[in-house]
């Protein structure tokens, strides 16, 4: 079975303050799929990266940042230089069931960027 | 604008009312599946569809059913919706290439009161 962990539930910092939100994973797949998802107080789902299980590069898209690490199942990511406008619920998930394309969410850290 | 779209975004019922959520995509996707997100659970798949006239049950099924008669819509019926259906659905669809875990995109969700 897929699990998805996401220890931290809430989080604030000040603006400008880097911020890391962890997220750890449970498959027995050794293929696997991993994604980000943001979701702003309006509510919408919002895809931020998706990352396979044989590439393990840490990957940067501006202030946003995500490190892969197979050898402890974590897929952390890392805003740098925190916006107001980062406040939000972010979702790690986990897609390793193919046929079902279904995606295994953590629980959500809800970021809260205080000005 | 590629997109899938849900209605109603709000609804309020009440107990035993049977009630339709619609969802189109306008990706041509062949996937697509129904969540439901509860406080301190995540997102939680409902049913998927990997094609037309091709459903199947995901996590928690127990109270919906849903439909796939065309390519673009995957509505979710409640027959007779219960106050612990109350929660927000969210649509999405991917291609659904075969081997792969392709990203989702979601609907912008639905939030459903039942009294």
């Amino acid at each position: 079975a897929q699990k998805v962990t996401q220890a931290q539930t809430e989080i604030s910092v000040v603006e400008k303050e880097d911020v890391t939100l962890d997220c750890v994973y449970e498959t027995r797949d050794t293929t696997y799929y991993l994604f980000w998802y943001k979701q702003p107080p309006s509510g919408e789902l919002v895809f931020l990266i998706r990352r396979n299980s044989f590439d393990e590069q840490n990957e940067i898209s501006g202030r946003y940042s995500w490190n892969f690490q197979k050898s402890t199942s974590s897929f952390n990511f890392t805003i740098t230089a925190s916006q107001v406008v980062d406040s939000a619920v972010y979702f790690c998930a986990l897609g390793a069931n193919f046929g079902n394309e279904k995606l295994t969410f953590g629980t959500g850290t809800r970021l809260t960027i205080i000005p | 604008e590629a997109q899938v779209t849900q209605n109603p975004r709000y609804l309020i019922t009440v107990t035993g009312k049977k009630l339709t959520v619609t969802c189109s995509q306008n990706m041509n996707h062949e996937y697509m599946s129904w969540y439901r997100q509860d406080p301190g659970l995540g997102l939680r798949q409902i049913y998927y569809s990997m094609n037309v006239e091709v459903t199947d049950k995901g996590d928690v099924p127990e109270g919906y059913k849903v439909s796939r008669k065309e390519k673009r819509n995957f509505p979710l019926i409640l027959e007779s919706p219960s106050p612990n259906q109350t929660s927000l659905y969210f649509c999405a669809s991917s291609q659904g290439l075969a081997g792969l875990t392709d990203t989702q995109y979601f609907g912008p969700g639905t939030r459903l009161t039942v009294l």
